[in-house]
C-alpha cells in the first residue's frame, strides 16, 4: 500500500505569516494533487503536479514537485484567514491504478 | 451549476438499520467513487465506479454496496449499519477514470449509528 505522509497534522498562525506543508512517500507517483477543504464542504482541487521538479503558483500559494516524484510541498505566503482550511494531498500510483492515495491532511487556522 | 449533489446531508441509525447514501451528477462523468473521512484518518476509498454497469472495491469496502445503474447515479448502500460506520461521506465524480483527473466532491454526508 503506498501512502502519503502530511506534516505538519496541525498548525495554527498569525495572518501575514508564511508556512509550509508536506506531503512526503516512500513511493513514486505519476502525479500529485492538492486540494483544500472548508468545514461542512468537501474537498476542492487547488492544482496537479505532473513532473519532478514542477512548480506551479496560484497567487500566494507556491507548488512543489519533488524530482524524484516522491514528496511535494505547499507554500503559503502572508498567509490570511480565508487560507483557513484542511490541506490535502492525493497521489496518482505509478501504473495507471485509478486509485488515488490521501494524505491524512493538515489543518491550518490562520488567525486574524 | 449542480455538480455533486448527495442526500440526505444527515442521518441518524440504530445499529442494525439499513439505508442508502444517494448521489447523483450533472457532468456526464464517467468515474465516480465513494469516501469516508474520519479524524486523523484522512480520506479512505470504499467503492468506486469508472462507468454504468463497473463497480469496483476501494481500500474499505465492507458493510457497503454500490450499483451504477446510470452514468448520473452512484447510490452506496449500508447494509446493517454499525457504530464503526460512524463518519462523513463523500461522493465524487471525475471527467474520465484516469486517476490524474480533477475529483469533484459533493458536500458530504454527516452519517451517525447509535
Amino acid at each position: 500500500t503506498q501512502l502519503l505522509e502530511q506534516s505538519p497534522q496541525f498548525l495554527s498562525i498569525q495572518e501575514g505569516e508564511n508556512l509550509t506543508v508536506y506531503c512526503n512517500s516512500s513511493s513514486v507517483f505519476s502525479s500529485l494533487q492538492w486540494y483544500r477543504q472548508e468545514p461542512g464542504e468537501g474537498p476542492v482541487l487547488l492544482v496537479t503536479v505532473v513532473t519532478g521538479g514542477e512548480v506551479k503558483k496560484l497567487k500566494r500559494l507556491t507548488f512543489q514537485f519533488g524530482d524524484a516524484r516522491k514528496d511535494s510541498s505547499l507554500h503559503i505566503t502572508a498567509a490570511q484567514p480565508g487560507d483557513t482550511g484542511l490541506y490535502l494531498c492525493a497521489g496518482a500510483p505509478q501504473g495507471g491504478s485509478e486509485k488515488l492515495v490521501f494524505g491524512k491532511g493538515t489543518k491550518l487556522t490562520v488567525n486574524p | 451549476n449542480a455538480g455533486v449533489t448527495q442526500t440526505p446531508k444527515f442521518q441518524v441509525l440504530k445499529t442494525g438499520q439499513s439505508m442508502t447514501l444517494q448521489c447523483a451528477q450533472d457532468m456526464n462523468h464517467e468515474y465516480m467513487s465513494w469516501y469516508r473521512q474520519d479524524p486523523g484518518m484522512g480520506l479512505r476509498l470504499i467503492h468506486y465506479s469508472v462507468g454504468a454497469g463497473i463497480t469496483d472495491q476501494g481500500e474499505v469496502p465492507n458493510g457497503y454496496n454500490v450499483s451504477r445503474s446510470t452514468t448520473e447515479d452512484f447510490p452506496l448502500r449500508l447494509l446493517s449499519a454499525a457504530p464503526s460506520q460512524t463518519s462523513v461521506y463523500f461522493c465524487a465524480s471525475s471527467e474520465t477514470g484516469r486517476n490524474t483527473g480533477e475529483l469533484f466532491f459533493g458536500e458530504g454526508s454527516r452519517l451517525t449509528v447509535l
